[in-house]
């Protein structure tokens, strides 16, 4: 019932492309759902998040994708760039619940020249 | 936004040894920060929830008496490894609550010889 399940486990694009990352959830009283870019030997840092009320958020390159319905959410990199190249990590809590992270398994992105 | 600094950024000990790994929120109050271990190319792992002047609360199967956290002021809270052993090197990451959001130290790496 605690599981995020998220896909790919890994991805490459070329420059310019679209990368999305998929994550999906049984909890329903999950309220939170953030995403998280880590770079090796570093800590995450929170790119973007969402809640259910809306189903897409748009914050610079980085979109949303939120399915209640289906209970799956998904990350869109617009015009990706090598800087962009990363570990990407959902996640989901409950607000009120201590707000305690349920991290997905992780996504390493490489985006090529 | 809001800073979560780590201390020491790595650090190295003996089999035996106990470490203290420090997590400061430093431009604002957190009554709750959270600690967890990654290991490579893995996700993070909840280890327990700090909370300021009590107890921590630990995730099922980490040992809290081998894992000692302290939170003793709204800004600072302490994990100490103790009587460290090669299979607890790992990158320990701290993060402190501001209202629904948590913000993420940049690690810190363990390696025990």
């Amino acid at each position: 019932q605690q599981q995020v399940k998220q896909s790919p486990q890994s991805l490459i694009v070329q420059k310019g492309g679209i990368p999305i990352i998929n994550c999906a959830y049984e909890n329903t009283a999950f309220d939170y759902f953030p995403w998280y870019q880590q770079f090796p030997g570093k800590g995450p840092a929170l790119l973007i998040a969402i809640r259910p009320d809306v189903s897409e958020k748009k914050e610079g390159r980085f979109t949303i994708s939120f399915n209640k319905s289906a209970k799956q959410f998904s990350l869109h990199i617009m015009d990706s760039q090598p800087g962009d190249s990363a570990t990407y990590f959902c996640a989901a809590s409950i607000t009120g619940g201590g707000n305690k992270l349920t991290f997905g398994t992780g996504t390493q992105l490489k985006v090529e020249l | 936004g809001a800073v979560v600094s780590q201390h020491p950024s790595w650090v190295i000990c003996k089999s035996g040894t106990s470490v203290k790994i420090e997590c400061r929120s430093l431009d604002f109050q957190a009554t709750t920060m959270f600690w967890y271990r990654q290991f490579p190319k893995q996700s993070l792992m909840l280890m327990a929830t700090s909370n300021e002047g009590s107890k921590a609360t630990y995730e099922q199967g980490v040992e809290k008496d081998k894992f000692l956290i302290n939170h003793a002021s709204l800004t600072l809270s302490t994990l100490t490894v103790t009587s460290a052993h090669p299979e607890d090197s790992s990158f320990y990451i701290c993060s402190a609550r501001s209202i629904n959001e948590q913000f993420f130290g940049p690690g810190t790496r363990l390696t025990v010889l």
